[in-house]
């Protein structure tokens, strides 16, 4: 495998379900992100971890929790959704450059979450 | 809130035809990126812009960052059925060796349609 992968591409979930997408990047990258793409809306970043912190979280609902076991690995683990959480969530990683994290992303294919 | 405007939101053209995609603020960012996305997939990075004024191109692309680093532009020269997809800007605030955690400000997207 190569670049940014996740798992499984296409969910469909219940409100009381509880289900969790996967994240892994065979980049070497440092930092990774989650974000949720909705239609006509702009990108929604939810939660930002660098080296295995997490360093942003963008007010997200806690039936949103992240987990980051080590710098390749993310999951997004998702309780009592609704409906109004269908979308497509997206991974991405990035390195750090002089110390910081670059600003260039590598984005996964995504996950396209319906809730019924 | 910082704000990236993107215009037109959609656009329709014949193979062959030139287009220009705009991507709009009131807020200064340190680098601006340039990514396309096709359906089913996750966002691809094109380009990064950093300097005012700066031009890059990719085969017949042209991005272009405005010299106050407040807007920038994406041109497509004699477009191809293969350009179709959606055109996403995204702006980064920070300076590079600073603190940040990569968190990047996104456009709602240009979704381009190019036929044979």
């Amino acid at each position: 495998e190569t670049g940014v992968t996740q798992t499984p591409r296409h969910l469909v979930m219940g409100m009381t379900n509880k289900k969790s997408l996967k994240c892994e990047q065979h980049l070497g990258h440092n930092a990774m992100y989650w974000y949720k793409q909705s239609a006509k809306k702009p990108l929604e970043l939810m939660f930002v971890y660098s080296l295995e912190e997490r360093v942003e979280n963008n007010s997200v609902p806690s039936r949103f929790s992240p987990e980051c076991p080590n710098s390749s690995h993310l999951f997004l683990h998702l309780h009592t959704l609704q409906p109004e959480d269908s979308a497509l969530y997206l991974c991405a990683s990035s390195k750090f450059r002089d110390r910081a994290i670059s600003y260039e992303q590598y984005f996964g294919p995504g996950t396209r979450l319906t809730v019924t | 809130t910082q704000l990236l405007e993107q215009s037109p939101q959609f656009l329709s053209i014949q193979e062959g035809e030139n287009l220009t995609v705009y991507c709009n603020s009131s807020s200064v960012f340190s680098s601006l990126q340039w990514y396309r996305q096709e359906p089913g997939e996750g966002p691809v990075l094109l380009v990064t812009v950093v300097t005012g004024g700066e031009v890059k191109k990719l085969k017949r692309l042209t991005f272009q960052f405005g010299d106050a680093r407040k807007d920038s532009s994406l041109h497509i020269t004699a477009a191809q059925p293969g350009d179709t997809g959606l055109y996403l800007c995204a702006g980064a605030r920070g300076t590079p060796g600073s603190s940040n955690t990569g968190k990047l400000i996104f456009g709602q997207g240009t979704t381009l349609q190019v036929k044979p």
